[in-house]
C-alpha cells in the first residue's frame, strides 16, 4: 500500500534562511507523481510543486525545489530564502500509478513551519 | 483562485442531523476528490469521482455518501452526524499532472 511519511511535526527557522521539509514515501509502482502544498492559518490548500517518477531533474517553481532522491524513496521540499508568510502547514502527497481516471492522491501528515523574524 | 468552488464556507448543526456540501470543480475537469481534514489532523481520502461514477474509495464511512452530476458538480451528504464529524471538508479537481487543485472548503461544526 503506498504511504507518505512526514517526519518533522514543527520547525521553527530564523527568516531568510533556508529550510528542508522532509518527505518519504513508500509504492510499489514504478509511475507515480509527487507533490507539495501549503496550507496556511486560514486553511486554504495551495499546490505548490510537482515531481515525476520518470523526471530526470528536480523540479523548481520560484523559491520551491524538490530534491528527489528516487533511491531512497524521499521528495523533500527546500524553501530558499525564508520569508514571514512561508509560515504555515506543508503537505507532502503522492499519485501512485500513471495519471488516469481512478488514480487517488495520499498526504502525509504534515509538518507545520514558523518562520521567525 | 483554484477554481474550485465549495459550498457552503461554514456549516453548524445538530448531533444526528443531515448536510450536503456541495463542489463545482474547475472549468473542463471531469474528476472530483473528497477529502476530510480534522482538527490539526492531515487529509484523509474520502472519495473520488469521475465524469459522473465512482472511481475510488478511501476511508469514508457509510453514513457519508457522495454523488457527481451531469453537470459534474458535486455533493458530498453526510447524516447522522457525530461530534466527531467537526472537520474541514475539501473539494478538489485534477489537474494535468494528477495535482489536486483544492477548494476553500467547508467548516463543519457538529454540537
Amino acid at each position: 500500500a503506498q504511504k507518505i511519511t512526514q517526519t518533522q511535526p514543527g520547525m521553527f527557522v530564523q527568516e531568510k534562511e533556508a529550510v528542508t521539509l522532509d518527505c518519504t514515501y513508500d509504492t510499489s509502482d514504478p509511475s507515480y507523481g509527487l507533490f507539495w502544498y501549503k496550507q496556511p492559518s486560514s486553511g486554504e490548500m495551495i499546490f505548490l510543486i510537482y515531481q515525476g517518477s520518470y523526471d530526470q531533474q528536480n523540479a523548481t517553481e520560484g523559491r520551491y525545489s524538490l530534491n528527489f532522491q528516487k533511491a531512497r524513496k524521499s521528495a523533500n521540499l527546500v524553501i530558499s530564502a525564508s520569508q514571514l508568510g512561508d509560515s504555515a502547514m506543508y503537505f507532502c502527497a503522492m499519485r501512485e500509478g500513471r495519471y488516469s481516471s481512478a488514480s487517488k492522491i495520499i498526504f502525509g501528515s504534515g509538518t507545520r513551519l514558523s518562520i521567525r523574524p | 483562485d483554484s477554481g474550485v468552488t465549495q459550498t457552503p464556507k461554514h456549516l453548524i448543526t445538530a448531533t444526528g442531523q443531515r448536510v450536503t456540501l456541495r463542489c463545482s470543480p474547475r472549468s473542463g475537469d471531469l474528476s472530483v476528490y473528497w477529502y476530510q481534514q480534522s482538527l490539526d489532523q492531515g487529509l484523509q481520502f474520502l472519495i473520488q469521482y469521475y465524469n459522473g461514477e465512482e472511481r475510488a474509495k478511501g476511508n469514508i464511512l457509510e453514513r457519508f455518501s457522495a454523488q457527481q452530476f451531469p453537470d459534474l458538480h458535486s455533493e458530498l451528504n453526510l447524516s447522522s452526524l457525530e461530534l466527531g464529524d467537526s472537520a474541514l471538508y475539501f473539494c478538489a479537481s485534477r489537474g494535468d499532472r494528477g495535482e489536486a487543485f483544492f477548494g476553500q472548503g467547508t467548516r463543519l461544526t457538529v454540537v
